[in-house]
């Protein structure tokens, strides 16, 4: 168990439909990351988030936004869902800031299904 | 962000088999980092290393930081069946993170 905890584990929507992924840090870690896994793909980086504050960002699509909340949770909004948006998204936690090893826990991933 | 140069994309090997792989960069990095998934899991990190020219050991795993600090390989001795999965390089350096492409392994029993 890496401490990191998504929501929901699987969620099957149709196009043009709107989902919110949730995300809870481990303990005590200020830096959450946002990545999308395709099909037999490897991991592409959409979004960082440090203490509340957007830190860097790949290759995020328009459609998509994130936010941190104060309680450090964070939250992935995917908005006029397509059928290539099928992938599962993985949450990533780490330390953050100045101490920061790039060590990350992922989370078990969000599996999503656009039919 | 650019990805990692990893490689091989996928082996195939017989369990009690040794297994190498590695993973280069035109960057320098600070760490290179190691990753291994699981089928349905999320990545968990199986060694870090933190200085060019480290040698780490986990197990039946050892990796090693290259000298040059573009590249860093992974090694796992001896195979089981529980090696099965995706692994993946990763460096980090200065808030960058970048990931290879991942290798994925299938070990025959």
């Amino acid at each position: 168990d890496s401490g990191v905890t998504q929501t929901p584990k699987h969620l099957i929507t149709a196009t043009g439909q709107r989902v919110t992924l949730r995300c809870s840090p481990r303990s005590g870690d200020l830096s959450v990351y946002w990545y999308q896994q395709s099909l037999d793909q490897g991991l592409q980086f959409l979004i960082q988030y440090y203490n509340g504050e957007e830190r860097a960002k790949g290759n995020i699509l328009e459609r998509f936004s994130a936010q941190q909340f104060p309680d450090l949770h964070s939250e992935l909004n995917l908005s006029s869902l397509e059928l290539g948006d099928s992938a599962l998204y993985f949450c990533a936690s780490s330390v953050g800031g100045g101490t920061n090893t790039g060590e990350l826990f992922f989370g078990e991933g969000s599996r999503l299904t656009v039919l | 962000g650019q990805q990692l140069n990893q490689s091989p994309q996928s082996m195939f090997i017989q369990e009690g088999e040794d297994v190498s792989m590695n993973c280069t960069s035109s960057s320098i990095f600070n760490t290179w980092l190691w990753y291994k998934q699981d089928p349905g899991e999320g990545p968990v990190l199986l060694i870090a290393l933190y200085k060019a020219g480290e040698l780490t050991s986990n197990g039946r795993l050892t990796a090693q930081f290259g000298i040059t600090r573009k590249d860093s390989f992974l090694n796992i001795s001896a195979s089981i069946p529980s090696d099965v999965g995706i692994y993946f390089c990763a460096g980090y350096e200065n808030n960058d993170m970048r990931f290879g492409a991942g290798t994925r392994l299938t070990v025959k029993p």
